[in-house]
């Protein structure tokens, strides 16, 4: 299968401060990319998502930045508050499968200290 | 309506139970999906479904049985389970080939 893995299994940042979540993939034919958030006991929530053509997306409070050349993606969040404590994942597409099929990485633990 | 609605929430079946999980979209999406979640772990692709047609069975044990009665509902019968089966079972829908919604999932435990 694919390989989505992630640098950093736990990030703990102070309430306030900004965040980044890291994520590595291997296929370089993935064409589009989503970050979703997973609280406990929760089903994951779609945070934002980004296609290959594209280096930088942004939402509220929450950046993706895509670098293809190292096959390399991010997760920023500013001024990260207590409610952001959750886990995330990145997934990642590669439109070969001819299938909406998504495989995901290993997910980041975000402790926010307040 | 922008919900993914799975029911029951949790479920407590012995190994010989036959039992099933529902999954339920309003959203007009034509693509569903199963997912099983172990503890810790990231989601892992089950099955696929498209325009009520299987497209993707990930090798998934015939004691699980997906069924897509129409475009809004998606089944899992569940059948002689194993206690290792015990996990978070998450459905998930899409459309156009981008984004996934998920529902909250049911916690199944097999004893």
């Amino acid at each position: 299968g694919e390989s989505v893995g992630l640098h950093l299994p736990t990030l703990s940042v102070q309430e306030g401060d900004n965040s980044i979540i890291n994520c590595a993939y291997s296929n370089s034919a993935s064409d589009y990319f989503i970050w979703y958030k997973q609280e406990s006991g929760k089903g994951p929530q779609f945070i934002i998502d980004i296609r290959s053509n594209m280096d930088k997306r942004q939402g509220q409070r929450v950046t993706v930045l895509l670098n293809k050349t190292v096959k390399h993606l991010s997760l920023q969040i500013a001024a990260t508050q207590p409610g952001d404590s959750a886990v995330y994942f990145c997934a990642e597409r590669n439109e070969g499968n001819n299938f909406n099929k998504f495989y995901f990485g290993s997910g980041t633990k975000l402790n926010v200290k307040p | 309506d922008t919900e993914v609605t799975q029911t029951p929430k949790h479920l407590v079946m012995g190994m010989t139970n036959k039992k099933s999980l529902k999954c339920e979209q309003h959203m007009g999406h034509r693509a569903m999906y199963w997912y099983k979640q172990k503890a810790k772990k990231p989601p892992e692709l089950m099955f696929v479904y498209s325009y009520e047609k299987l497209s993707i069975n990930e090798s998934v044990p015939s004691r699980f049985s997906p069924e897509c009665p129409n475009s809004s509902l998606l089944n899992l019968h569940l059948h002689a389970l194993q206690p290792e089966d015990s996990a978070l079972y998450l459905c998930a829908s899409s459309q156009d080939n981008y984004g996934y919604t998920f529902g909250s999932g049911t916690r199944l435990t097999v004893v």
